[in-house]
């Protein structure tokens, strides 16, 4: 089956760092994506790993671990609108059809 | 910029209605899909259409059909709309490439069934 497990809520304070980890079993693997999405807003896009490794961008890190079926977001000094929720999703397969979604992690930063 | 437009952003219906949501994208993205959001359940695919007349399945299609007569445009309809269909409905579309697959989500539009 297709399983992506994330933590449900998490908490930090304003300039601080927050690790948001990201557990997937999924019947194939083409990508990994985050999501952010504000209350009652579309979800936006983050980040994207295919490959092992660390990519960065901003004060926003995404790691991936293929052999692990592991991946993080690293959110480095927080701000007050950094408090969202943050989506995992796993591409399935190669035509971009079945990304596959995590419950979200919501974030909440306070001063 | 990728834009995904949804015809609404709040909708109120009746028991029984038959309701239509409407999403349009810009960027001529063969793929176009259609989620519904829950607390708690997170986002589950409704139906998908990879190309003009095609569509698939996803987890949750009871209660639902779509329509794609148009690269650019999918529908979803509620044939008799229950009060277990209100959620908030978001469409997303992607290219058919698996090097630019990000999908795009439009603002969504949150159904209220009465």
């Amino acid at each position: 089956g297709q399983n992506i497990d994330q933590p449900t809520e998490m908490t930090a304070t304003e300039g601080a760092i927050v690790q948001i980890n990201c557990t997937y079993q999924t019947s194939g693997f083409n990508g990994l994506f985050w999501y952010q999405q504000h209350a009652g807003e579309a979800p936006t896009f983050l980040s994207y790993n295919v490959l092992d490794g660390l990519e960065e961008k901003g004060r926003f890190s995404s790691f991936l671990s293929r052999s692990k079926g592991y991946s993080y977001l690293l959110l480095k000094e927080l701000q007050m609108k950094d408090s969202a929720s943050y989506l995992c999703a796993v591409l399935a397969n190669q035509a971009g059809t079945a990304l596959i979604f995590g419950k979200g992690t919501t974030l909440s930063v306070s001063s | 910029d990728v834009k995904v437009t949804q015809s609404s952003r709040y909708l109120v219906k009746r028991t029984g209605e038959k309701v239509f949501l409407e999403c349009v994208q810009d960027m001529d993205h063969e793929n176009m899909f259609w989620y519904r959001q829950d607390p708690g359940l997170g986002l589950r695919l409704i139906y998908f259409s990879y190309d003009v007349k095609m569509k698939e399945k996803g987890d949750i299609p009871e209660g639902y059909s779509v329509s794609r007569e148009k690269k650019e445009r999918f529908s979803l309809i509620l044939e008799s709309a229950s009060t277990n269909q209100t959620s908030m409905y978001l469409c997303a579309s992607s290219r058919g490439l698996a090097g630019d697959p990000p999908q795009y989500f439009g603002p969504g539009t949150r159904l209220t069934v009465t």
